[in-house]
């Protein structure tokens, strides 16, 4: 079935620690992976995105890894900041046919000053 | 300049009413869709536009109905509303199909249905 799921539902941190996020997804056939931010009244803010023939990719204070094999993607946030509060999504974009986005459920993220 | 902008930003309507949602984008995009967040803040595609052309409709009620006049406009027309349409409706573009077409979201319509 179609499902991009995230193991926790709420994640708490200190402001400063690594922040790691998962998702989990099923489909097998999806190339393509996307991680947004949504902070509250606003929409999804791209973030990082990430090849199925990668296993890692960088940006600022951001690192997406793919794992294949067991069909898992994590968002790390190093240094995490009042500011990175927000829900998370990973997205899974299927080519098969027409483009789409299939979004998973969401991880909250609470940074405590 | 707003990249992909919706409006109204919030709309609350009684039970059976007909509401549009309008939906814009100037970055040239090819591809425009509409998704639906709910109150668990899933969110799920409904449908996309490529050039004026439907080519994604999710099994949407058809009480909804997207119109694109052209590929920078796609407007959402929902009939009979029920209190179940009540959700965030977001509205999306993107370059075309394949990888690294990032998608950029408007800032959402909030719609309650009482």
């Amino acid at each position: 079935g179609e499902s991009v799921g995230l193991h926790l539902p709420t994640l708490s941190v200190q402001e400063g620690d690594n922040s790691i996020i998962n998702c989990a997804y099923s489909n097998s056939a999806s190339d393509y992976f996307i991680w947004y931010k949504q902070e509250s009244g606003k929409g999804p803010q791209f973030i990082i995105d990430i090849r199925s023939n990668m296993d890692k990719r960088q940006g600022q204070r951001v690192t997406v890894l793919l794992n294949k094999t067991v069909k898992h993607l994590s968002l790390q946030i190093a240094a995490t900041q009042p500011g990175d509060s927000a829900v998370y999504f990973c997205a899974e974009n299927r080519s098969t046919g027409f483009q789409k986005l299939v979004f998973g459920t969401g991880t909250r993220l609470l940074v405590s000053p | 300049d707003t990249a992909v902008s919706q409006t109204p930003k919030y709309l609350v309507t009684q039970m059976g009413n007909d509401k549009s949602i309008k939906c814009e984008q100037n970055l040239g995009h090819d591809t425009m869709y509409w998704y639906k967040q709910d109150s668990k803040k899933f969110l799920k595609i409904m449908f996309s536009y490529n050039n004026k052309e439907l080519i994604i409709n999710e099994t949407v009620p058809n009480r909804f109905s997207p119109k694109s006049p052209d590929k920078a406009h796609l407007n959402l027309h929902i009939n009979s509303l029920e209190l179940g349409d009540s959700a965030v409706y977001f509205c999306a573009s993107s370059q075309g199909q394949g990888y690294d077409y990032g998608y950029t979201f408007g800032s959402g319509t909030r719609l309650t249905v009482v």
